[in-house]
């Protein structure tokens, strides 16, 4: 596709219930970012993949949290009975792996 | 800590005025990008900066990098309602990780 594409844009869930992220890359794109945002501040990394290798996953805030990317395209950015401090927007990126990196919209979550 | 600290942490302008955002690395930076987000929204790619001393425009919107490669600024002039949001910069960092600044929002008031 043309860009960065996550689905979906909107997620509200209850607390305790689990929650599937996707992210579409620009066709070709090795590497491939997670990163949470909260309200008022930056992005924070989450993880990290190149293909299917998850090389980094150090930014992941607990074991709640868990991305796959078993094709080296799509990735799903899972988390496990959401809390409320995992409300914020979850960003996806990818690039060709030497910088121009290209972020997708974002999905908001918002546990309630 | 943060290795990227950028300044103001907020901005408020009136329509029409030039303003700068300042962003300042403790290590030198080898590829500095600057974003835009729209609140709630995705980020969107400004420009990318690589070598000491590079300017680069888009519109009213200017960003500098120093001879050092430790600081960057951005820069808009005549300032309008479309330019409210957050500016983030953001940089390389080896090991395939790339890391954002502290932000800096911006209001622009009609």
């Amino acid at each position: 596709g043309a860009g960065v594409s996550q689905s979906p844009r909107y997620k509200v869930a209850k607390r305790g219930q689990d929650v599937a992220l996707r992210c579409d890359p620009i066709s070709g794109h090795v590497s491939l970012f997670w990163y949470q945002q909260a309200l008022g501040q930056g992005p924070e990394f989450l993880t990290y993949f190149q293909n299917e290798a998850q090389l980094d996953k150090s930014g992941l805030p607990s074991d709640r949290f868990f991305a796959e990317r078993p094709e080296g395209s799509v990735s799903t950015l899972k988390i496990q009975r959401t809390q409320q401090e995992d409300s914020a927007v979850y960003l996806c990126a990818s690039s060709l792996g030497a910088g121009g990196y290209t972020f997708g919209s974002g999905t908001r979550l918002t546990v309630v | 800590s943060q290795e990227l600290e950028q300044s103001p942490q907020s901005l408020i302008v009136q329509e029409g005025k030039n303003l700068t955002i300042n962003c300042t690395s403790s290590k030198t930076l080898y590829g500095l990008y600057w974003y835009k987000q729209k609140y709630g929204e995705g980020l969107i790619f400004l420009m990318m900066l690589q070598k000491g001393g590079e300017e680069k425009s888009h519109e009213k919107i200017t960003a500098k990098l120093d001879e050092k490669k430790q600081q960057s600024s951005l820069h808009i002039t005549a300032s309008q309602p479309s330019h409210a949001g957050i500016y983030l910069c953001g940089a390389d960092r080896t090991g395939n990780q790339f890391y954002f600044g502290t932000g800096t929002s911006l209001t622009v008031i009609p």
